[in-house]
């Protein structure tokens, strides 16, 4: 499975946008980035994917680089609501393709 | 889209008594899956079913585990002698392939918890 390098833990104001790196030196061609969350006491939930170009949805914006060697999950007005771990995952192919979780990162937000 | 529903929320049960674990997708999805989570680890892959058939299973899911669609809705996951090390949070899953929907969608989970 290819890999991902995430933060263990972020802090961010209640109100203001946050940036949720992740490397993944060594994804293929055919992967998709995906970020799903996991609130305190719930399974995990899907934010947002890409493959090639950045992304906007209702949740969150996802901006990938050129390169595709990274990519950084951007909530554009942290609400208390948003504090979870984030996980940043790398997958082939849908449907019959596991998500591989890390360890993510813990994001905390400070009201 | 609905949620997937997972019950029971809790278990508690004796080591070597066998759980199963319950959980209502969408009867028209074709992919549902099973992760666990142990306190404070990471979620853990367990199995894939496809098409009413297993189509990938982890190290974890040993002889132990069987997974069931029996009715056409409702997806189940049983432990047939469980272990101390069984207890943890256990997640069903389906995928939505696409549209507006697209993604994963996990239940909320049931802890289990063996004694």
């Amino acid at each position: 499975d290819a890999k991902t390098t995430q933060p263990n833990s972020m802090e961010s104001n209640e109100e203001e946008p946050v940036h949720l790196p992740c490397n993944h030196s060594t994804i293929s061609g055919t992967d998709y980035i995906h970020w799903y969350r996991q609130l305190p006491s719930q399974g995990p939930e899907y934010v947002i994917h890409g493959l090639t170009s950045n992304v906007n949805n209702r949740m969150a914006s996802l901006a990938i680089a050129e390169d595709r060697k990274s990519s950084t999950l951007i909530l554009h007005r942290a609400t208390l609501r948003d504090a979870a771990v984030y996980y940043c995952i790398l997958s082939a192919v849908f449907g019959n393709e596991k998500l591989t979780f890390g360890t993510g990162t813990r994001l905390t937000i400070i009201p | 889209e609905p949620e997937v529903t997972q019950t029971p929320s809790h278990q508690v049960t004796q080591m070597g008594q066998e759980v199963i674990l319950r959980c209502v997708p969408i009867s028209n999805h074709l992919y549902f899956y099973w992760y666990r989570q142990i306190l404070g680890q990471k979620v853990e892959f367990l199995v894939s079913f496809y098409n009413n058939e297993i189509s990938e299973k982890s190290e974890i899911f040993d002889d132990q585990f069987s997974v069931e669609r029996p009715d056409g809705s409702n997806f189940t996951l049983k432990i047939r002698s469980t272990k101390l090390e069984d207890s943890a949070m256990y997640f069903c899953a389906k995928a939505i392939l696409q549209g507006k929907d697209y993604g994963y969608t996990f239940g909320s989970g049931t802890r289990l918890t063996v004694v």
